[in-house]
Formats: C-alpha cells, sequence, structure tokens
C-alpha cells in the first residue's frame, strides 16, 4: 500500500498564471476527493469523484478551478488565473465504497501565490 | 445541515498526563464520525471512527473517543499524554451517500501541546 500521492509538494506561483496540481489515489480505490486547507483551519471540501465522473462540487470552487479524473484513476486540479486568495494548502483523499469508504489523505500540495 | 463545533483552539497538558479533546456535532441524521491527526508537515492520518457500531471507538496510539447521542458529543482522550502526540487533532462528521450533503465536514482544529 503506498498511500495516496500528491504532486508538487510545494508551488510558488504568480498572480495571474495557471498551476496544475496531480494527485495519485490508493490503486483500489474508487472515489478520490479535494479538499483546500487555509491556516489556521479544518480542510475544506471542494469536490469528489466515483470513478471518472465528478459527482459533486462545492460552491468554493469557482470557474477558475477545474478538476479532471479522466480514467478513474489519478486526478488534477487546475486553478487558472490565480489570485492570492487562492494560497492554501490542497489535500487529497481517496477511498472505497466496498471498503467502508474511510478516506486516505495524501500529504498536500502547499501553493503560494505572490 | 451537518456541523461539528470543536471546543477548544488549543490544549496544552503536561507529559503523562490525561488528554481530553472535546467534539460536540449537530447532524439531521445518524452521523458518521471520525477524528483525524495532522503533524506538521505531514498528511492528515485517521486516528478513529465511529460508524453506529459500538458507541466507544478506540483508536491508534492509545487514542478512544464515545459516541453520545443525548449530549450530541465524541470527545477523543487519551489516559497518558507523550510529546509525539502534540499535533493538531480535527473532529470530522460525514453522512451516508445520497444524503446530498458534502462527504466531510471538518471542525477547525485542536492545537495539543504536550510539556515535558
Amino acid at each position: 500500500d503506498t498511500g495516496v500521492s500528491q504532486n508538487p509538494r510545494h508551488k510558488i506561483t504568480k498572480r495571474g498564471q495557471n498551476v496544475t496540481f496531480r494527485c495519485d489515489p490508493i490503486s483500489e480505490h474508487n472515489r478520490l476527493y479535494w479538499y483546500r486547507q487555509t491556516l489556521g483551519q479544518g480542510p475544506e471540501f471542494l469536490t469528489y469523484f466515483q470513478n471518472e465522473a465528478q459527482l459533486e462540487k462545492s460552491r468554493l470552487l469557482s470557474d477558475r478551478f477545474s478538476a479532471e479524473r479522466p480514467k478513474g484513476s489519478f486526478s488534477t486540479l487546475e486553478i487558472q488565473r490565480t489570485e492570492q486568495g487562492d494560497s492554501a494548502m490542497y489535500l487529497c483523499a481517496s477511498s472505497s465504497s466496498k471498503g467502508g469508504d474511510t478516506q486516505y489523505f495524501g500529504p498536500g500540495t502547499r501553493l503560494t501565490v505572490l | 445541515a451537518q456541523s461539528v463545533t470543536q471546543l477548544d483552539s488549543h490544549v496544552s497538558v503536561s507529559e503523562g498526563t490525561p488528554v481530553l479533546l472535546r467534539c460536540n456535532y449537530s447532524s439531521s441524521y445518524s452521523p458518521s464520525l471520525f477524528w483525524y491527526v495532522q503533524h506538521p508537515n505531514k498528511g492528515l492520518q485517521l486516528l478513529l471512527k465511529y460508524t453506529s457500531a459500538a458507541t466507544l471507538v478506540k483508536g491508534i496510539n492509545g487514542f478512544e473517543a464515545e459516541f453520545k447521542k443525548s449530549e450530541t458529543s465524541f470527545h477523543l482522550t487519551k489516559p497518558s499524554a507523550h510529546m509525539s502526540d502534540a499535533a493538531e487533532y480535527f473532529c470530522v462528521v460525514t453522512l451516508p451517500w445520497n444524503s446530498g450533503n458534502t462527504p466531510l465536514v471538518f471542525g477547525k482544529g485542536t492545537r495539543l501541546s504536550v510539556i515535558a
């Protein structure tokens, strides 16, 4: 069990640039989630996938954010035209609908927008 | 809508003394409840979960939590704190799928400090 992995671990970008993050879930997990955590707060749900289908999106996910899971395995989260308010830790989690649905988290990608 | 309230933003204990981290929840359904721990520069790790089986749930590293429906509480305890327990702890609620709500709802966290 290699766990959930995320790349990159850190990303520094200038305001207005686009960034893309990748998440590789635990191999047999069919559900994948994205959360955002700002300093001093708990993670907040952004979106989730069951296999390749994006089933739910939070109102936090503005039009500048897009997530994909094209083959039901890894997922990408893209932020277009980044703003300073996008600076946060972006967390990915995965779970199995057949395994009690407990979510296991990756180490996160810390985004800093200058 | 479901929510959790962690009653203390910071708890400080001496090594070897008991730990109590308090959590109250609000839910229209029968909830599943979790405690996650987050060490600095590390990912969230599941400590324990309650899913309507036994009300006293034992987790990793000697932690346990008791689900009290009458008090809508799910407090986390440990008999004796270790230095390695210093971290941020999150109480989390979720609902059964198809309920129309978000998968996990986190509390704001409680930072546990352990003094030697």
